[in-house]
């Protein structure tokens, strides 16, 4: 099992650049969160999926962000146009039940200069 | 603003000694509480799930308790080593499905 996978690992782009983060969830299972790590906020949750419908995407910061699941096995989240506030750890996560822990994939570092 | 409050913010323990440390969380649409265990430039890691009040759950020497009625949760090591540093995160789960994690507990054992 690879475990939850996330791409890329860094990303550094310029202000007003479009970004792309990419998650893998493990097969199976039907829940897919993508959090935001900051000083200020701690681990945020942004959006969440079940069974690749959108939940709940009140953490959503503005409407440059957006977030999609095509499919069980993969997720997008992008940010349109960056700005330099959006600089964080994205952490991608995944479960199968309510009863069980996530399994968080190793994040993607944003940095927007 | 984290309704799920976790203290202290961190703590320093001599290798061998044992320490514990808080987390309360709204008591009301609770479903699960979660506590993961983060170390540095890895991912949260989950540790345990707990629904019921009184639950109590263990790991090595690592156990954690749970109370719905008040809203905390407590966290145990027993006998720390420094293979145990690391920031240890609890989190709340409402009955909507939403995961509310708190600031996290960093914990440095030394030797």
């Amino acid at each position: 099992d690879a475990g939850v996978i996330q791409s890329p690992r860094h990303e550094v782009t310029e202000m007003g650049q479009e970004v792309t983060l990419r998650c893998k969830p493990i097969s199976g299972h039907d829940y897919l969160f993508w959090y935001r790590q900051t000083m200020m906020r701690g681990l945020e949750l942004l959006i969440y999926f079940n069974n690749n419908v959108p939940i709940d995407d009140s953490g959503m910061p503005e409407d440059r962000f957006s977030a999609k699941m095509p499919n069980a096995s993969f997720s997008t989240l992008k940010i349109q146009p960056s700005e330099p506030r959006d600089s964080a750890v994205y952490f991608c996560a995944s479960r199968e039940g309510s009863r069980d822990g996530y399994t968080f994939g190793s994040g993607t570092r944003l940095t927007v200069v | 603003i984290l309704n799920v409050e976790q203290s202290p913010q961190s703590l320093h323990v001599q290798e061998g000694d044992s320490t514990n440390f808080t987390c309360s969380f709204p008591s009301s649409n609770f479903y699960a509480l979660h506590w993961y265990r983060w170390e540095t430039a890895k991912s949260p890691e989950a540790l345990f799930v707990m629904t019921l009040n009184g639950d109590e759950k263990k790991k090595g020497r690592i156990s954690a308790t749970l109370n719905t009625k008040e809203g905390y949760s407590y966290l145990y090591i027993k006998g720390s080593q420094p293979e145990d540093s690391a920031t240890y995160l609890c989190a709340s789960l409402d009955s909507w499905g939403k995961l509310q994690f708190g600031a996290g507990t960093q914990v440095v054992v030394t030797p």
